[in-house]
């Protein structure tokens, strides 16, 4: 299994300022993704990170609020722009290898409050 | 149409007992995998168990075990011997490869494990 370090493990910002994310993988791995937890709910998938090409993003979340960076295989970064108290959530970087395990695993996340 | 459905919003279980958790899944890929994650209040996510679309068998990992019933597209998770840490949410969780690497998520149970 692959150890996913993300940091900061929790935030407080101001609105209007910008945080960025950032997710370690211990090993080399395929896929990465971001994902969001806002409260009480689901995992929303945000994007999937790919290395040295721009990110690919789901349907309504955009490079502008959610660029991505993934310079290398084992890092990526998610930075949340211009935050405003909706985008209190939990942010979660995931990771897992084609032709591996199946199964993704999960950073500790982080948890962001706007205020 | 959601791809996972978990309708049971919360659940409670007594220390010792077994509790099984549901999980109803939409495809009509032939190709899928079905993941349970555990999510304590800290925040990560847990990988528990995984069962293929085509595995003859039900999966099991310790007390975890998946009750897989095709034709009904159901996957519950059952845990047996509750123990208090136990106590956490609980996200059902489909992967179509076919169709691409992400990984849907029901809304998740909440279960809590009474002393």
């Amino acid at each position: 299994s692959a150890v996913i370090s993300q940091k900061p493990s929790r935030d407080i910002c101001q609105r209007g300022t910008s945080l960025t994310i950032q997710c370690q993988v211990d090993s080399q791995v395929t896929m990465m993704f971001w994902y969001r937890q806002q409260p009480g709910q689901s995992l929303t998938l945000i994007a999937t990170a790919n290395q040295g090409s721009e990110a690919t993003y789901e349907s309504g979340f955009v490079i502008d609020k959610f660029p991505i960076s993934r310079p290398n295989l084992t890092f990526s970064t998610l930075t949340v722009s211009n935050m405003s108290p909706e985008d209190s959530s939990i942010y979660l970087c995931s990771a897992r290898r084609t032709g591996g395990k199946p199964e993704a695993f999960f950073g500790q996340g982080t948890r962001l409050t706007v205020v | 149409a959601q791809k996972i459905t978990q309708t049971q919003p919360g659940m409670f279980v007594q220390e010792k007992e077994a509790v099984t958790l549901d999980c109803t899944y939409d495809t009509s890929d032939p190709s899928y995998g079905l993941f349970w994650y555990k999510q304590p209040s800290s925040g990560e996510m847990i990988f528990l168990i995984y069962q293929g679309s085509y595995d003859q068998q039900n999966a099991t990992e310790g007390r975890y075990s998946l009750n897989f019933q095709k034709a009904r597209k159901s996957a519950n998770l059952v845990i047996s011997a509750s123990q208090l840490g136990d106590s956490a949410m609980y996200f059902c969780a489909m992967r179509e490869p076919n169709t691409g690497n992400q990984f849907y998520f029901g809304t998740g149970t909440s279960l809590t494990v009474i002393p």
